[in-house]
């Protein structure tokens, strides 16, 4: 069974510009959550979708959104971008919302310039 | 503010060493996860530990949960090089939301 693939894999984007990440989860699995990880601060979580329904939000600001297809394929995008938002964004999925038990992708390494 | 504290947060020893990295809070958690990162790949699932004073063996990581639920440990023995990356514990709450660790970075050197 293929892993959770993300794409693309690296990014450098600049101030102001918006960006839009692309998770596809493991088959069967119905759950996307997207983290920002960060040396200084670890994984922070940003948000889980679960039938095409936002079911938690972590303390990010509005300029991170995101969406869920009917395939179960998630998209994450961060408008008007920030030095600080340059970060490795990872994507996990689940077979159903509030598993504790999560696969994560490669991750998506974003630079903002 | 960090809920869950993760101890080395940087360790780097030779091949064939003993050594134990800690994950503690002050908070209580249903069940305690922990991951090894290696660079450019996402965490993988090394075990899920459940019962307080659980004690889970994966060849030559033994991990341990706390008597409390609130703090873990995992005791690598005779460590090799391909154990070098970065280690995170979660804990979660009865919500089912995921408490992450800043991580360990290990690094065994040959």
């Amino acid at each position: 069974k293929a892993g959770v693939t993300q794409t693309p894999r690296y990014l450098i984007k600049t101030r102001g510009q918006q960006v839009t990440l692309s998770c596809s989860p493991i088959s069967g699995h119905r759950s996307v959550s997207w983290y920002q990880q960060t040396p200084g601060q670890g994984l922070q979580f940003l948000f889980e979708y679960f039938s095409e329904t936002q079911r938690n939000k972590g303390n990010f600001p509005g300029r991170f959104s995101g969406r869920q297809f009917s395939n179960s394929r998630s998209e994450m995008n961060v408008s008007t971008l920030e030095l600080g938002d340059s970060a490795l964004y990872l994507c996990a999925s689940s077979p159903r919302t509030r598993s504790e038990t999560q696969y994560f992708g490669p991750g998506t390494r974003l630079l903002v310039l | 503010t960090q809920l869950l504290e993760q101890s080395p947060q940087f360790l780097s020893i030779q091949e064939g060493e003993n050594l134990t990295v800690y994950c503690n809070s002050s908070s209580v958690f249903s069940s305690l996860q922990w991951y090894r990162q290696e660079p450019g790949e996402g965490p993988v699932l090394l075990v899920t530990v459940v019962t307080g004073g659980e004690v889970k063996k994966l060849k030559r990581l033994t991990f341990q949960f706390g008597d409390a639920r609130k703090d873990s440990s995992l005791h690598i023995t005779a460590a090799q090089p391909g154990d070098t990356g970065l280690y995170l514990c979660a804990g979660a709450r009865s919500n089912y939301q995921l408490i992450w660790g800043a991580g360990t970075k290990l690094i065994i050197k040959p």
